[in-house]
């Protein structure tokens, strides 16, 4: 399968904190993306890095990726009871068009 | 979700009948995308089209067949409808090498008895 892999499945944080998440992905990427579901809802696209970038920064979200680790990280600094949702990666596997999601990683912010 | 919508949003339906479920967009993009997403696997692309009749098979296809006779307009059909494709059914579309991301529909849930 070329779906990323979430880490942690799940965290709890309070209010102000900061939350990262991790991706991984087994196959060479032209681009990864971020999304997030807030519950029963469709998902919304956050922020999108190319394979040649290693940083991205778009509000309070920071987006990193190592290629050579075939790993992204997602951090949300600040954080606020508005960011519980469910974060997800989605990778291309160089197919372009074609993006295969991880499972997720369910963050909850407490107020 | 602006400019993306599915139909219906809730249907329950007996096994064994047909189901079609509707995209529609009015972003005129080229590349639409159905997925289903299920506790545990996240979603998981069924078919896509990448132009008006010209679609293809994603990682989960048997059992569905899709159509797009419009640019605007991608159907998902479940041929005999069976337990195991009770699921979270979700539309996406996106410009070319998806530079700006998808843009996802606000899903369709469904339950086969």
């Amino acid at each position: 399968s070329q779906q990323g892999e979430e880490d942690p499945q799940a965290l709890s944080i309070q209010e102000g904190e900061n939350a990262t998440m991790n991706c991984s992905y087994k196959t060479s990427i032209n681009n990864l993306q971020w999304y997030r579901q807030n519950s029963g809802r469709g998902l919304v696209h956050l922020i999108l890095i190319r394979s040649n970038e290693r940083e991205k920064h778009s509000g309070r979200l920071r987006v990193t990726l190592d290629t050579s680790k075939k790993s992204s990280s997602l951090l949300i600094t600040a954080s606020r009871a508005a960011d519980t949702a469910s974060y997800f990666c989605a990778t291309d596997g160089q197919g372009g068009n074609q993006f295969y999601f991880g499972t997720g990683t369910s963050l909850t912010v407490i107020p | 979700d602006a400019g993306i919508t599915q139909s219906p949003r809730h249907k329950v339906t007996e096994t064994g009948t047909p189901v079609t479920l509707r995209c529609h967009q009015t972003e005129n993009h080229r590349y639409m995308y159905w997925y289903r997403q299920d506790p545990g696997h996240g979603l998981r692309l069924i078919h896509y089209s990448y132009g008006v009749k010209d679609t293809d098979k994603g990682e989960v296809s048997d059992g569905y067949s899709v159509s797009r006779s419009k640019t605007e307009d991608f159907l998902l059909t479940l041929e005999s409808a069976t337990s195991s494709q009770t699921s979270v059914y979700f539309c996406a579309i996106s410009a070319p090498a998806a530079t700006y991301g998808y843009t996802f529909g606000s899903g369709t849930r469904l339950t086969v008895v």
